[in-house]
């Protein structure tokens, strides 16, 4: 039974570059959610996708969009990168939609550098 | 708004000595729940335990406790007899609503290092 997959593991990116990090949710789980980890720091919350929408949004720009597939798998897209985007960017996925209260499956992430 | 706040940011211990990691919660909201999550060197989060704002029965799973107190908004994690493998980030978390919607907050970790 497959966890919950990332992908690339490591991306350097420089300055006004986009990027598009993938996820691929546990088995049986339809919800997937984002989080920035910067260096110290707990995760913060970026957004939150259930059958193809966007429900929640934590307090990041418009820069940060999404998308989630038919297929539950998602994707993190950031666009005119800035150098304070580099963090540990981890994606968990969680049953029963979009409720916060569930236990989360996180992946080992996709460390992002931006130069 | 809701806070979490893990005032210990670094703890360095000996194997088998019991250590205790501190979680102070700040909401307003009356329905609410608690977790504690393990980041290892690997970087993916792993659930430790879930509990909810009626529930303040203490808990044990083998080497680990948990301590819920309202009166002092605090959910303590304590490892007993503390072991290498322990080592690792560890994070308390609050899941209450925030305006209009729940939203999870996470602290900012305790690295926890056991020494052999």
């Amino acid at each position: 039974d497959a966890g919950v997959t990332q992908s690339p593991t490591h991306l350097i990116k420089t300055r006004g570059q986009q990027v598009t990090l993938r996820c691929s949710p546990k088995s049986g789980h339809d919800t997937v959610s984002w989080y920035q980890q910067a260096l110290g720091q707990g995760p913060q919350f970026i957004f939150q996708y259930y059958e193809e929408e966007e429900r929640q949004r934590g307090n990041f720009p418009d820069r940060f969009s999404g998308h989630q597939f038919p297929n539950y798998s998602s994707e993190l897209n950031v666009n005119a990168l800035l150098l304070g985007d580099s963090a540990l960017y981890l994606c968990a996925s969680s049953s029963r939609g979009y409720a916060t209260n569930e236990k989360l499956f996180f992946g080992s992430g996709t460390q992002l550098s931006v130069l | 708004a809701q806070k979490v706040t893990q005032a210990q940011t670094e703890i360095s211990v000996v194997e088998k000595e019991d250590v205790t990691l501190d979680c102070v919660y700040e909401t307003r909201d009356t329905t609410y729940y608690l977790f504690w999550y393990k980041q290892p060197p690997s970087g993916e989060l792993v659930f430790l335990i879930r509990r909810n704002s009626f529930d303040e029965q203490n808990e044990i799973s083998g080497r680990y406790s948990w301590n819920f107190q309202k009166s002092t908004s605090s959910f303590n994690f304590t490892i007993t007899a503390s072991q290498v493998v322990d080592s690792a980030v560890y994070f308390c978390a609050l899941s209450a609503f925030s305006g209009s919607a729940r939203q999870l907050t996470f602290g900012s970790g305790t690295q926890l290092t056991v020494l052999p």
